[in-house]
């Protein structure tokens, strides 16, 4: 079984604190991406990484900042937290293969209240 | 922008009647996937559909994409309050790409 971890799944921070959300997949796979979900909004992508050190923006990065130094890792980094970043975030991976996109496996998702 | 918009937001059913939720691109997709989200967790994948016209079932799921492969349908039939939960319709942002825009999702809800 494909495994997503998030390294917490609650979290409390102060605005303007420095906040690092991390994502570990068991499968080897090439994509990874971070999600916020925010009632009635759905889920909308930050960033998506499709290899080791690669990154592309995704529809909401502003203050937002990713990494991505080994394949199976991924984190999203908050420069300085503000209330409007209180959400969920989502964490998930899929395979990338012969230009086909296969389906994202999700991490069980990290609640972050910013006070 | 691209958008994918879903209908209904949310969906109240007695358990046994069947449920549909609508899923609609503002632009052609190469694949669209299906997810369901229970209460508290998190998306799980439950199909893709790739061809125009295509229908797939899954026991009382059935999924169908457009012949336009701009919009696609979720219908259950003879709901169970298993079926609980949010599902979402995504779709890449760019055609054959794995950059996915979700829908806003249809949360239903099962009374026994």
């Amino acid at each position: 079984d494909v495994k997503v971890t998030q390294s917490s799944r609650y979290l409390v921070k102060r605005t303007g604190e420095k906040v690092f959300l991390e994502c570990v997949q068991d499968m080897d796979h090439e994509n990874m991406f971070w999600y916020r979900q925010d009632p009635g909004l759905g889920l909308r992508l930050i960033y998506f990484s499709y290899d080791v050190k690669m990154k592309e923006k995704g529809d909401i990065p502003e203050g937002y900042s990713v990494s991505r130094e080994k394949k199976e890792r991924f984190s999203l980094i908050l420069e300085s937290a503000s209330t409007n970043q209180t959400s969920m975030y989502l964490c998930a991976s899929s395979l990338w293969f012969e230009k086909t996109s296969y389906e994202q496996y999700f991490g069980p998702g990290t609640r972050l209240t910013v006070t | 922008g691209q958008q994918v918009m879903q209908i209904p937001q949310y969906q109240h059913v007695q358990e046994g009647e069947d449920f549909t939720t609508y899923c609609n691109s503002s632009t052609t997709l190469s694949n669209i996937q299906w997810y369901k989200q229970r209460p508290g967790g998190h998306p799980v994948f439950l199909i893709q559909l790739v061809k125009s016209g295509e229908v797939k079932k899954q026991k009382r799921l059935t999924f169908q994409f457009g012949e336009a492969k701009k919009n696609s349908s979720l219908h259950i039939t003879a709901t169970q309050t298993t079926d609980v939960g949010t599902y979402f319709c995504a779709g890449p942002i760019v055609y054959n790409t794995d950059k996915l825009i979700f829908g806003t999702g249809t949360r239903l809800q099962v009374f026994p």
